[in-house]
C-alpha cells in the first residue's frame, strides 16, 4: 500500500518570502503521478501542481515549483514571493495506474503580512 | 461545465438514523472516492470504486456503505454504526486508466449529529 507524509503540521512564512513545504511517500511501483493541492477556509480543494514520476524535470506553475526526487521518494513544494492568499491546508498526494488516491495529514500555512 | 456535484451541503442527523450523502459527477470519469476529513485533520479515505458495481474498502470504512449502480453517482450512507460521524465529508473522481489522473473534488457536506 501507498503511504504519504508530511512531516510539518504547521508552518508560518512572511509576505514576500519563500517557504518549502516537505512531503515523502512509499511506494513500489515506477509509473505514478504526484500532486499538491491546496485547501483554503471554504474547504474547496484546489489544484495546485502535478508531476509525473516518469519525467526528471520538476514541475513548475507560476510562483510554486516543486523538487522531485524519485530515488529519495520526495515531493517538496516551493512557494516563492507567498501571498496573503496563500494561507490554507497544503495536502500532497499520490496516484497510480490502479487509481488508488492517497493523501498526507496536511500542512497548515500561515502567511504573515 | 462538468464537475462533481455534493448535495446537501449542510446536514444534521440524530442520533441512530441512516444518512446519505449524494455525489454526482458529469465528468465521465470511471473512479471515484469518498474522504473524510476532521477539523485540522487531513483526508482519510472511506471507500472508493474504479468501475461501476464494484467498490473496495479504504481505511476507515466501518459505519459506512456505499454503492455505485451508475457511473456518475456514488452516494455514501453513513449508518447508525458509526460512532462518531460528525465531520466533513468530499467526494472526489478521477478519470481512471493513466491519463491526466487529476483528482476533481465536490464541494464537500458538513454533516452534524444532533
Amino acid at each position: 500500500a501507498q503511504t504519504v507524509t508530511q512531516s510539518q503540521p504547521e508552518m508560518s512564512v512572511q509576505e514576500a518570502e519563500t517557504v518549502t513545504l516537505s512531503c515523502t511517500y512509499d511506494t513500489s511501483e515506477n509509473n505514478y503521478y504526484l500532486f499538491w493541492y491546496k485547501q483554503p477556509p471554504s474547504r474547496q480543494m484546489i489544484l495546485v501542481i502535478r508531476q509525473e514520476a516518469y519525467k526528471q524535470q520538476n514541475a513548475t506553475e507560476n510562483r510554486f515549483s516543486v523538487n522531485f526526487q524519485k530515488a529519495a521518494k520526495s515531493f517538496s513544494l516551493k512557494i516563492s514571493d507567498s501571498q496573503l492568499g496563500d494561507t490554507a491546508m497544503y495536502f500532497c498526494a499520490f496516484n497510480n495506474a490502479g487509481n488508488m488516491l492517497t493523501f498526507g495529514g496536511g500542512t497548515r500555512l500561515m502567511v504573515k503580512p | 461545465d462538468g464537475g462533481i456535484t455534493q448535495s446537501p451541503k449542510y446536514l444534521f442527523r440524530k442520533e441512530g438514523q441512516n444518512v446519505t450523502l449524494s455525489c454526482e459527477q458529469n465528468l465521465n470519469h470511471d473512479a471515484m472516492y469518498w474522504y473524510r476529513q476532521d477539523p485540522g485533520q487531513g483526508l482519510r479515505l472511506i471507500y472508493y470504486s474504479q468501475i461501476v458495481n464494484d467498490f473496495q474498502k479504504g481505511d476507515i470504512a466501518e459505519g459506512y456503505s456505499v454503492s455505485r449502480e451508475k457511473k456518475e453517482s456514488f452516494p455514501l450512507t453513513v449508518t447508525s454504526a458509526q460512532k462518531n460521524p460528525t465531520a466533513f465529508y468530499l467526494c472526489a473522481s478521477t478519470p481512471g486508466g493513466f491519463l491526466n489522473t487529476e483528482a476533481f473534488f465536490g464541494q464537500g457536506t458538513r454533516l452534524t449529529v444532533v
